[in-house]
């Protein structure tokens, strides 16, 4: 079992562009989360979709941000355009039914 | 949603057993508690979860008092390897209700010293 994937490790941007974060779930998985973190506001859920239909999206801090699920494997967090306050370490977990969450290394992401 | 509190920091020392314990006050009947560890640079990684009285696996146990408004995560003998983020969480073991097994605070920063 290799895990959460997720790419890249790392992205540099600048701001105003386009950032696509990409997650592979655990196969078999039917919950698949985004989370973002920082040193000030911790770990804090996107959201989260549950057969590839988002179930819960209040957490997306606003219209620049999208997930997207188009099928089991595979899923995307898009900003556009990019601003500084998005530099984070973002994550994508998975899991089973009720299990508890399988992380992902995260892609830190830094907007200048 | 059962709101949690845990300490900010902890400092340890290698071989020492460490307690780390989290109130919940307003834990729902329905819910579970759940504990992360999280490595610098890593995601977080599940540890252990309980409903009531004692849960032991081979990295830690979880002690949950009758009334369930605490639990307490107790890793023997650390090692430096142990340093990491420990997060609490309680909910319902389904995404659809409280979401509270979904919300992580700031966690417990541990730091074991040789």
């Amino acid at each position: 079992d290799a895990g959460v994937i997720q790419s890249p490790r790392h992205e540099v941007t600048e701001m105003g562009q386009e950032v696509t974060l990409r997650c592979k779930p655990i196969s078999g998985h039917d919950y698949l989360f985004w989370y973002r973190q920082t040193m000030m506001r911790g770990l804090e859920l996107l959201i989260y979709f549950n057969n590839n239909v988002p179930i819960d999206d209040s957490g997306m801090p606003e219209d620049r941000f999208s997930a997207k699920m188009p099928n089991a494997s595979f899923s995307t967090l898009k900003i556009q355009p990019s601003e500084p306050r998005d530099s984070a370490v973002y994550f994508c977990a998975s899991s089973f039914s009720m299990s508890p969450l399988h992380f992902g290394n995260g892609t830190r992401l830094t907007v200048t | 949603l059962a709101k949690t509190t845990q300490p900010i920091s902890m400092d340890s020392y290698e071989g020492q057993e460490v307690n780390i314990t989290c109130s919940h006050n307003n834990i729902a009947t329905n819910d579970y508690i759940t504990w992360y560890q999280q490595f610098p640079s890593q995601g977080p990684r599940f540890i252990i979860q309980g409903y009531k009285t004692k849960v032991t696996n081979e990295v830690a146990s979880l002690f949950i008092p009758a009334d369930r408004k605490s639990s307490t995560l107790s890793l023997p003998r650390v090692s430096l390897s142990d340093t990491a983020v420990y997060y609490c969480l309680v909910g319902d073991r389904g995404y659809g209700g409280s979401q509270g097994n979904l919300i992580f605070g700031k966690g417990t920063k541990l730091s074991v010293k040789p």
